[in-house]
């Protein structure tokens, strides 16, 4: 499998607390995404970091990324019950113009209000 | 905009029987592709199109055929449906990529087949 992987699989925190989630893939890339899930939805787009960044924000939201290690993290800060879902990492590795991803299999989040 | 929509959002099929599973984006995206979603294994990619009247396989393609007319739709057929084609079958699109760079991809809510 060309997956990449996140751990922990499960983590259940308190509201308020942060959560960390991390990736880790095989290959070089040219960006990775992360995507959260909401229970029998589809994927919602989160935030992507390209190969030459190491840090990017988005509202509560930190990426890092870490290509010599082949690693990224995800982190929520003052989680909110909302953010229970499952969260996935996505890679870009594709040499050509397609814009295929590679996702892991996901990390499930339970925020207990 | 409605986005990406899929029909159905749900089917049975028994072993052997055919379907065409349909995609459709209002973005004027460029890029489409199908994807599959099993327990534990996260999603993996089908078959992609970079445009219309381009189409190629990705990670799993076997069992399925797709086509892309237009930019708007592109369905995924399962020729002679299995129990191993039990799945979530998402659909994603996203815009022409410009200089190198990737975009986010946007989903569609997903179609649940059941093969008995």
């Amino acid at each position: 499998s060309q997956q990449g992987e996140e751990d922990p699989q499960a983590l259940s925190i308190q509201e308020g607390e942060n959560a960390t989630m991390n990736c880790s893939y095989k290959t070089s890339i040219n960006n990775l995404q992360w995507y959260r899930q909401n229970s029998g939805r589809g994927l919602v787009h989160l935030i992507l970091i390209r190969s030459n960044e190491r840090e990017k924000h988005s509202g509560r939201l930190r990426v890092t990324l870490d290509t010599s290690k082949k690693s990224s993290s995800l982190l929520i800060t003052a989680s909110r019950a909302a953010d229970t879902a499952s969260y996935f990492c996505a890679t870009d590795r594709s040499q050509t113009g397609a814009n295929n991803l590679f996702f892991g299999t996901g990390t499930r989040l339970t925020v207990i209000p | 905009n409605a986005g990406v929509t899929q029909t159905p959002k749900f089917q049975v099929l028994k072993t052997g029987q055919s379907m065409t599973l349909q995609c459709a984006q209002d973005m004027n995206h460029e890029y489409m592709s199908w994807y599959r979603q099993d327990p534990g294994m996260g999603l993996r990619l089908i078959h992609y199109s970079v445009g219309a009247g381009i189409t190629d396989q990705g990670e799993v393609p076997n069992g399925y055929n797709v086509s892309r007319s237009t930019t708007e739709d592109f369905p995924l057929r399962l020729l002679s449906a299995a129990p191993s084609q039990t799945s979530v079958y998402f659909c994603a699109s996203s815009p022409r990529t410009s200089g190198g760079a990737r975009n986010e991809q946007f989903f569609g809510p997903g179609t649940r087949l059941t093969v008995l």
